[in-house]
């Protein structure tokens, strides 16, 4: 069965600080990766998706940067954090029209 | 208007009953709803998928899909205090096409 994993699942960084959130799948090969972002009370945003290795498109233009260095290895990024940065962060897979979250993680920017 | 429409809720339930969710959404293009459920503080999990038009059954839960009036439902019978959570309505044009989610419906089911 498949698996997918986020680290660190809470995060407190100060306003400036770089960012770095992984994702990791297993049990399926070549799958389509996503980032969202969940602000308290409100939907999911779509930041990025990912159909291959080192395929990235962009879904929101802001201080974040996504890579898919592995096949099943997705990455979030920032170089510096701002305030409005600060959310729940989830990484989803999918093969076909179905998506699958990871556990997420939550950031918060001080 | 956008895209994918639900009341937010607060939605406040006694075990037992029947709860009702909806979503209205403009893209009659839309073939593929789905329906997740989110515990505070965790992922959103995979709990109803149908295709195009009709009703799909999975225990306490039925999904319906009205196209031609953009609507969709989910019900849940007999409810439960676990069945408290965020419900999330999900759709998309095609198979492989980005999944566009609704904003959620915040359910609790009072013992």
């Amino acid at each position: 069965s498949q698996t997918i994993h986020q680290w660190p699942a809470t995060l407190v960084q100060p306003v400036g600080s770089p960012l770095s959130l992984e994702c990791t799948v297993e049990g399926t090969s070549n799958p389509n990766l996503y980032w969202y972002r969940q602000a308290a009370g409100r939907g999911l945003q779509l930041l990025f998706y990912s159909v291959g290795i080192g395929q990235i498109s962009s879904e929101v233009p802001q201080n974040l940067s996504a890579s898919r260095p592995q096949d099943r290895q997705f990455i979030l990024s920032s170089k510096k954090l701002l305030l409005s940065d600060s959310g729940f962060y989830l990484c989803a897979w999918s093969r076909l029209d179905t998506q699958y979250f990871g556990p997420g993680t939550r950031l918060t920017v001080l | 208007q956008k895209e994918v429409e639900q009341d937010p809720g607060p939605l406040s339930v006694p075990e037992g009953a029947i709860v009702s969710l909806n979503c209205t959404y403009s893209n009659s293009a839309f073939q593929y709803f789905m329906w997740y459920r989110q515990y505070s503080r965790k992922g959103p999990e995979l709990l109803m998928y149908t295709y195009s038009s009709g009703n799909k059954e999975d225990g306490r839960f039925t999904a319906q899909v009205d196209k031609s009036s953009k609507y969709i439902s989910l019900f849940i019978r007999d409810s439960q205090p676990s069945d408290s959570a965020t419900y999330l309505c999900a759709m998309s044009e095609t198979s492989y096409d980005k999944v566009i989610f609704g904003p959620g419906t915040s359910l609790s089911v009072i013992p």
